[in-house]
């Protein structure tokens, strides 16, 4: 079946250096790429999310990139701080999100920033 | 002040027994996805309704239900079938961009 695959799995980082993950994902026809954190006992929360139309996007400290070719995107945190350490999920659509919604999720990363 | 909300946080069951899983939702969103969370894993998708009255089975649907009577409402049974229900349970609903937003979760334990 489709997969998408996350690394690193765990990420220690000092505060001020900046953070990335990777996620390789096999639906070709996948368009939608979001990012989601989750604190501990808590629901994931969106962060930031990309369509297959662009090749970049960003948000004050957070960035994501696409590389539709290589089935590859990445999260990219600049001006890591306490606060941002939690667990960070990638997922790509199954194919169109206009079918169903459906949506495949990486293993996470949980990611350490350290004061 | 909308949102999902689940209940209850914590729910303990005992062998064979069924217990249900509330999410409710006031985002008017008709999209509704159920999860499972095992520790150091991502989410798998259990069951799934895009409309009232209609729902698909996910991933690992086998040892659940799930019904869809009112477009707010989701509720999720796991059943005695489910022979390893001890997971952290997600509700998401989606919005018309796609996006999908969850709830705070319900933990399930087995006594």
């Amino acid at each position: 079946g489709e997969n998408v695959e996350q690394h690193p799995s765990t990420l220690s980082v000092q505060e001020g250096d900046s953070a990335v993950i990777k996620c390789t994902y096999s639906d070709s026809a996948s368009n939608y790429f979001p990012w989601y954190k989750q604190e501990l006992g808590k629901g994931p929360q969106l962060i930031i999310d990309i369509r297959s139309n662009v090749g970049e996007k960003k948000d004050q400290r957070i960035a994501v990139t696409l590389n539709k070719t290589a089935k590859h995107f990445s999260l990219h945190i600049t001006e890591t701080q306490p606060e941002d350490s939690a667990v960070y999920f990638c997922a790509a659509s199954l194919g169109s999100t206009s079918n169903t919604g459906k949506l495949i999720f990486g293993q996470g990363t949980t990611l350490q920033v350290k004061p | 002040d909308g949102g999902i909300t689940q209940s209850p946080k914590y729910l303990f069951r005992k062998e064979g027994q069924n217990v249900t899983l509330s999410c409710e939702q006031n985002l008017n969103h008709d999209a509704m996805y159920w999860y499972r969370q095992d520790p150091g894993q991502g989410l798998r998708l259990i069951y799934y309704s895009q409309i009232v009255n209609d729902f698909q089975k996910g991933d690992i649907a086998e040892g659940y239900s799930v019904s869809r009577e009112k477009k707010e409402s989701f509720p999720l049974t796991v059943t005695s079938a489910q022979k390893n229900p001890t997971a952290f349970y997600l509700c998401a609903s989606m919005d018309y961009k796609e996006t999908q937003y969850f709830g705070p979760g319900t933990r399930l334990l087995v006594l």
